[in-house]
């Protein structure tokens, strides 16, 4: 069964705004981890934080993690058409990942 | 340069014909895992390896086999595939379990 669900399954912004994508996930994780895919590639991974860890910022990501709702959000701020992707949560504990975030950044 | 390299990237079979999906990574990475995407679903997991000689179910196993003999070589094989294997596979590799993956470019294997 799937451990993270992403919300929402699909978002559309324009060039230069941010753009948020959640996570869910059911049982005590070790850690979370984000990943980017883009159509259809092999996934890129963009980010880890760690269960004892409640923010994480990367250049223009920024992650939270709020393990007693059990939830991750991460953030790209300043998005560019170059962001359009699928983005992915998932959970060390065991490693099971959600079915994505369909994000389109229009110029 | 560091990488996960998959053969075949594309491959049409027919039901029943035994095949191997190959998967190497050269990082010296200890765990090695497989995966499957289908719409809708997102990745699953097939079977990992924490290290060599040791491997385990992930959520979908069945109707897959895995070895991992080397420490570089994690080979998915499909000794009787059917139509509901029709799915876009990834390996991935990790210096340990709990680490970032690394993963391959993907193999769309189509079982007619």
């Amino acid at each position: 069964s799937q451990q993270g669900e992403e919300d929402p399954q699909a978002l559309s912004i324009q060039e230069g705004e941010n753009a948020t994508m959640n996570c869910s996930y059911k049982t005590s994780i070790n850690n979370l981890q984000w990943y980017r895919q883009n159509s259809g590639r092999g996934l890129v991974h963009l980010i880890l934080i760690r269960s004892n860890e409640r923010e994480k910022h990367s250049g223009r990501l920024r992650v939270t993690l709020d393990t007693s709702k059990k939830s991750s959000s991460l953030l790209i701020t300043a998005s560019r058409a170059a962001d359009t992707a699928s983005y992915f949560c998932a959970t060390w504990g065991d490693m099971r990942f959600g079915a994505g975030t369909r994000l389109t950044v229009k110029p | 340069e560091a990488q996960v390299t998959q053969n075949p990237r594309y491959l049409i079979t027919v039901t029943g014909k035994k095949l191997t999906v190959t998967c190497s990574q050269n990082m010296n990475h200890e765990y090695m895992s497989w995966y499957r995407q289908d719409p809708g679903l997102g990745l699953r997991q097939i079977y990992y390896s924490m290290n060599v000689e040791v491997t385990d179910k992930g959520d979908v196993p069945e109707g897959y086999k895995v070895s991992r003999k080397e420490k570089r070589n994690f080979p998915l094989i499909l000794e009787s595939p059917s139509p509901n294997q029709t799915s876009l596979y990834f390996c991935a590799s990790s210096p340990q379990g709990a680490y970032e993956q690394y993963f391959g470019p993907g193999t769309r294997l189509t079982v007619t």
